[in-house]
């Protein structure tokens, strides 16, 4: 079974800082993705940024990027120039894909709080 | 277009009362996940339908909880008898059939059992 571990339960950075959430899976699968979702308070979760576990280069979605170590099983977030709309619950979750289907597993989530 | 909705947005019920709750996923979607946060722990997958067809329901905790997609559209959870562990978040999300396909969450259903 896929296991995720997030082991920064909270976090606060000041605005324009950038900050780096950690996420490690453990997995005998060969073929995976990797997501992460934000949270906003009492808002939808939306994805973040996503990595399919083949590819060697580190997705990066504008101020959003992974460090993507797959012999570490290592999947960290690193968010630059934060901003206050960056203040959010962020999960770290695996899927394995099957017929085009992803039962996601999650971490327990990583509270972060961007300071004016 | 709509994304995901679910009803309804907060539920209060004394322990052995029943409830459902409701999700609509978007338009087209066949992928339909149920997942739960239970008391900010992980959120933890709780079954998956395709279409009508329930393809994956390894997670559900027990046979007090039923889910159904009649028609392939919207889906309800129901919990009966509910206990006092069943508190959490409910979330619902949905994708498209074939290919990679992005999950789109719902807001989630806050259920609190007394």
């Amino acid at each position: 079974a896929q296991t995720v571990t997030q082991s920064q339960p909270e976090m606060s950075v000041q605005e324009a800082e950038t900050v780096t959430l950690s996420c490690t899976y453990d997995t005998s699968e060969s073929n995976y993705y990797l997501f992460w979702y934000k949270q906003p308070p009492s808002r939808q979760m939306i994805l973040v940024i996503r990595q399919e576990a083949y590819k060697q280069q580190n997705a990066t979605e504008n101020r959003f990027s992974v460090n993507f170590q797959k012999a570490a099983k290592s999947f960290s977030l690193k968010i630059s120039d934060s901003q206050l709309g960056d203040t959010a619950m962020y999960f770290c979750a695996f899927g394995a894909s099957f017929q085009g289907a992803q039962k996601l597993v999650f971490g327990q989530g990583t509270r972060l709080t961007i300071n004016p | 277009e709509a994304g995901v909705t679910q009803f309804p947005s907060h539920s209060v019920i004394e322990k052995g009362q029943t409830v459902t709750l409701r999700c609509d996923p978007i338009s087209g979607h066949d992928n339909l996940y149920w997942y739960r946060r239970v008391m900010g722990k992980e959120i933890k997958f709780l079954l998956h339908f395709v279409k009508e067809s329930k393809q994956d329901e390894s997670g559900m905790p027990n046979n007090r909880f039923l889910a159904e997609r009649t028609g392939g559209t919207y889906s309800t959870l129901k919990v009966q008898p509910a206990e006092l562990e069943d508190s959490g978040v409910y979330f619902c999300a949905s994708s498209l059939l074939w290919g990679y396909n992005e999950q789109f969450f719902g807001p989630g259903t806050r259920l609190t059992v007394l």
